[in-house]
């Protein structure tokens, strides 16, 4: 079965801390890997695709990372706004859909 | 753009009551996914369509949960009998193909009592 999982559960850093959360996934011939943020009583925003190993995309102090196995987030230094859930999740091949990791719950302290 | 539109935001049921939940998708979105996200959890795949057909259906519980995309657009997913475990936010997606990102709307809260 296919698996993504997400590390840690959840992280807690002061403003300007910077650090990186985790996604692992035992797909093979991954199709996609997404990141999303999650507010509190919202949905999912997307944030990020990449396709390929080695592809690197940014937004503001959000960078995602690409490897075989792994994405990584990381964070530059945070601010209290960039509080939320930030879920990833993986689209496996001949599956079409997205099956998504249990989530990063990310608290950053004024 | 106008985003994914859910109604209701809010639904409190008794058990064995039924409900129904609505999603309208981003204009043209081809594909649509209803997600059912447990406290503390990811969201987990109910069902997908692709225009009016089922892509994936293998996680909805059919004994009591079904779900309809009229002429490809609007969307209902509907529970009948619920149960205490139904309680969870369900949420709708909409992307404009099969393996690309997806847009959620806000979500529906169901309480079953």
């Amino acid at each position: 079965e296919d698996q993504v999982t997400q590390s840690p559960e959840a992280l807690r850093l002061q403003e300007g801390e910077s650090s990186s959360l985790n996604c692992s996934y035992t797909v093979s011939g991954l199709r996609g890997l997404f990141w999303y943020r999650q507010d509190p009583g919202k949905g999912p925003e997307f944030l990020f695709t990449l396709y390929s190993a080695g592809e690197e995309k940014e937004k503001e102090r959000l960078k995602a990372t690409l490897t075989k196995k792994e994405s990584f987030l990381h964070i530059t230094a945070p601010k209290p706004e960039d509080s939320a859930t930030y879920l990833c999740a993986v689209s496996p091949p001949g599956a079409q859909k997205l099956v998504f990791g249990q989530g990063t719950r990310l608290t950053i302290n004024p | 753009e106008a985003g994914v539109a859910q109604s209701p935001r809010y639904k409190i049921i008794e058990k064995r009551q039924s409900v129904a939940f609505w999603c309208n998708p981003i204009s043209g979105h081809a594909t649509l996914y209803w997600y059912q996200q447990i406290l503390g959890q990811g969201p987990k795949l109910l069902i997908q369509f692709q225009n009016n057909g089922v892509v994936d259906d293998s996680q909805l519980p059919k004994d009591r949960f079904s779900a309809e995309r009229l002429k490809g657009v609007d969307s209902t997913l509907k529970i009948q009998p619920a149960k205490l475990e139904d309680s969870a936010v369900y949420l709708c997606a909409s992307s404009l193909r099969l393996n690309t990102e997806a847009f959620f709307g806000q979500g529906t809260r169901l309480t079953v009592v």
